[in-house]
């Protein structure tokens, strides 16, 4: 069974930093690129970044890109993300999902519980 | 970057058919995949690849895509069904690939 057990949220001052975790089981790890995708209070859901199952491939949202950084460590089924610089626009729900994928596209077919983010003074 | 626009809501009675869109340039040429989310729960995927299914998702839902709009239809819609559906495409000629539609908000009366 695939779990995927986030944590690491919690309130943090604007221009605080914070690293959200994301323990994986259930799956081989390394052979999936794996993403986060966040909510902010009563919105839609937001794709933040996506790192290849080698880690040597990364993307990321124009509204994080420079201050959030995404790694995995394969020896331990575990996926990161480093945010830097938040701000207010940050505070949401952030969960951890595997994709999956064909030649063409990809899509995320599971998902963490998700762990709150608040910034705020 | 890609946009996808979705109705803010739709309202349907139990046993009728529920039709969600999702709006896109030529998203015919893309894949469409739609999650449900239900209040306070992490999204679940229920049709991906426009039209497949995971295992354990009825058949009562299903997906098309053609031209400018994908569909996710609801076949004999039930209470338990309300929820949030999100539709999502991966544009690969782009540096932030994932996009996801803002949500539609399926009511049953």
């Amino acid at each position: 069974e695939v779990q995927l057990l986030e944590s690491g949220g919690g309130l943090v001052q604007p221009g605080g930093s914070l690293r959200l975790s994301c323990a994986a089981s259930g799956f081989t790890f390394s052979s999936y690129a794996m993403s986060w995708v966040r909510q902010a209070p009563g919105k839609g859901l937001e794709w933040v970044s996506t790192i290849s199952g080698s880690g040597g491939s990364t993307y990321f949202a124009d509204s994080v890109k420079g201050h959030f950084t995404i790694s995995r460590d394969n020896s331990k089924n575990t996926l990161y993300l480093q945010m830097n610089s938040l701000r207010a626009e940050d505070t949401a729900v952030y969960y951890c999902a595997k994709q999956s994928r064909t030649v063409t596209t990809r899509w995320f077919d599971y998902w963490g519980q998700g762990t709150l983010v608040t910034v705020s003074s | 970057s890609y946009v996808l626009t979705q109705p803010p809501s739709v309202s349907v009675a139990p046993g009728q058919t529920a039709r969600i869109t999702c709006g896109g340039n030529n998203i015919g040429s893309k894949s469409v995949h739609w999650y449900q989310q239900k209040p306070g729960q992490a999204p679940v995927l229920v049709v991906y690849d426009d039209s497949d299914r995971p295992s354990g998702i009825p058949e009562r839902f299903s997906g098309s895509n053609s031209g400018n709009t994908a569909t996710l239809t609801i076949s004999r819609v039930e209470a338990g069904d309300e929820a949030d559906y999100y539709c999502q495409v991966w544009d690969s000629s782009s540096d932030h690939p994932g996009v996801f539609g803002g949500g539609t908000k399926l009511t049953v009366l």
